[in-house]
């Protein structure tokens, strides 16, 4: 079963200008985890921020994690179409017996045009 | 560039069939999972080995099976194919116990379409 819900599921934004993902998840975790993926193949590891952190940069990514909440963003600043992709939340669920188990979302398409 | 291969790319099987993909690890890697990934949705966790043990499972049936050697590689193996297990198999290698925390490296996947 899925733990995250992203949303949107589909956006599309012209060059330059920034996109926002929202994840949310339903159980506590130890950390948050964001994956981008080309057209149905291999996950690429964006960024992990973990239940204590609150915010975390790297490059043009930005996330957020508000546990409170149960939710956490990723901004893309100053898109380029070659950021076209599917990203996804995964959520490392704390303790359980599946050790380093990810629990993926069902992913926001992301469309960057020219 | 993860450093993660996976073969085959493409694989057509027919119902009832069995099948192996096979996976490469980074090198040092002593952790490698598997995913399932059906079109349009999110990968789901089939299970994890660590030093060649398994150490978790997702909900899957006992038909899918693995192994991991000690050369860094391991295998996913499923029995009886049905048509509902047509998706992309992802591996996914880390270092260390795979603690939650880790990040893992995934491999490109193999496409599997059974008919």
């Amino acid at each position: 079963s899925q733990q995250g819900e992203e949303d949107p599921q589909a956006l599309s934004i012209q060059e330059g200008e920034n996109a926002t993902m929202n994840c949310s998840y339903k159980t506590s975790i130890n950390n948050l985890q964001w994956y981008r993926q080309n057209s149905g193949r291999g996950l690429v590891h964006l960024i992990l921020i973990r239940s204590n952190e609150r915010e975390k940069h790297s490059g043009r990514l930005r996330v957020t994690l508000d546990t409170s909440k149960k939710s956490s963003s990723l901004l893309i600043t100053a898109s380029r179409a070659a950021d076209t992709a599917s990203y996804f939340c995964a959520t490392g669920n704390a303790g359980g017996t599946s050790y380093g188990k990810l629990t993926f979302g069902q992913g926001t398409i992301l469309t960057v045009h020219p | 560039e993860t450093g993660v291969t996976q073969s085959p790319t493409h694989l057509i099987k027919t119902r009832g069939q069995q099948v192996t993909l096979r996976c490469s690890s980074q090198s040092g890697h002593n952790t490698v999972s598997w995913y399932q990934q059906a079109l349009g949705q999110g990968p789901q966790f089939i299970f994890q080995y660590y030093r060649e043990e398994e150490n978790g499972r997702g909900n899957f049936p006992p038909r899918f099976s693995g192994l991991q050697f000690p050369n860094y590689s391991s295998e996913l193996n499923v029995n009886a194919l049905e048509l509902d297990d047509s998706a992309l198999y992802l591996c996914a290698s880390s270092l260390a116990r795979g603690r939650v925390g880790d990040t893992q490296y995934f491999g490109p996947g193999t496409r599997l379409t059974v008919l």
